[in-house]
């Protein structure tokens, strides 16, 4: 079933602390994922992304994980900053035309 | 980074009129989408679009649903004619490459509320 799902809906967390974020998909074709991350008031524009075939990647303070096993993968944010809070959303393709997004986590990062 | 303009930012529409919804891509792009988001749920694929032609589209791309992009100008989704459960937030999305492991640029929304 090409569902992704992501958890929590909403974190708070506070300045300088860790954030994880975590999706799970059932369908075993996806290949690729991405996370796109979103500020009020514009589009979601892509973060970070990892291929199936990788188990981490790493881009600065943002960190993905994939498990392959357990169909699950999350995002680590290292010394979370105010700057960061936005929405979230993973997302995942098996390389056709559209992505399957989640949910999205609201992130909030207080200083 | 590249930008993706949606236009207009909001559209209020009676049940069964027609409204197009307007997006310029990134100049170099070659590939168009259109995906929709109903207020706290994911965002939803409709359709994409290269060389003038629709190349893949899901269920929730409805017969009422219409997209092009006359001349290199704006890509546009057309409805006609709108129903409530059209109502929802539409993302326009391009990218230089097809297929889906492609980094898509997103507009920020056209919120249509059809009343």
């Amino acid at each position: 079933q090409q569902q992704v799902r992501q958890s929590p809906q909403s974190l708070t967390v506070w300045e300088g602390g860790t954030t994880v974020l975590t999706c799970s998909y059932e369908d075993s074709t996806f290949n690729y994922f991405p996370w796109y991350q979103q500020f009020p008031g514009e589009g979601p524009a892509l973060l970070i992304s990892i291929l199936s075939v990788s188990d981490k990647k790493e881009d600065g303070r943002f960190t993905t994980f994939f498990n392959k096993r357990e169909k699950k993968l999350s995002l680590h944010i290292i010394d979370s900053q105010p700057g960061d809070s936005a929405t979230y959303f993973c997302a995942a393709s098996s390389g056709s035309w559209q992505l399957i997004f989640g949910s999205g986590t609201q992130l909030t990062v207080m200083p | 980074g590249p930008k993706v303009l949606q236009i207009p930012s909001h559209q209020i529409i009676d049940m069964g009129q027609m409204v197009t919804l307007n997006c310029d891509p990134v100049s170099n792009h070659l590939y168009f989408y259109w995906y929709k988001q109903i207020l706290g749920q994911q965002m939803e694929f409709l359709v994409n679009f290269y060389n003038g032609k629709v190349m893949e589209k899901s269920k929730l791309f409805k017969d009422q649903f219409s997209v092009e992009r006359p001349d290199g100008s704006y890509f546009t989704l057309k409805i006609q004619p709108t129903a409530l459960e059209d109502s929802a937030v539409y993302f326009c999305a391009s990218s230089q490459a097809g297929g889906g492991q492609n980094t898509l640029y997103f507009g920020a929304g056209t919120r249509l509320s059809v009343l």
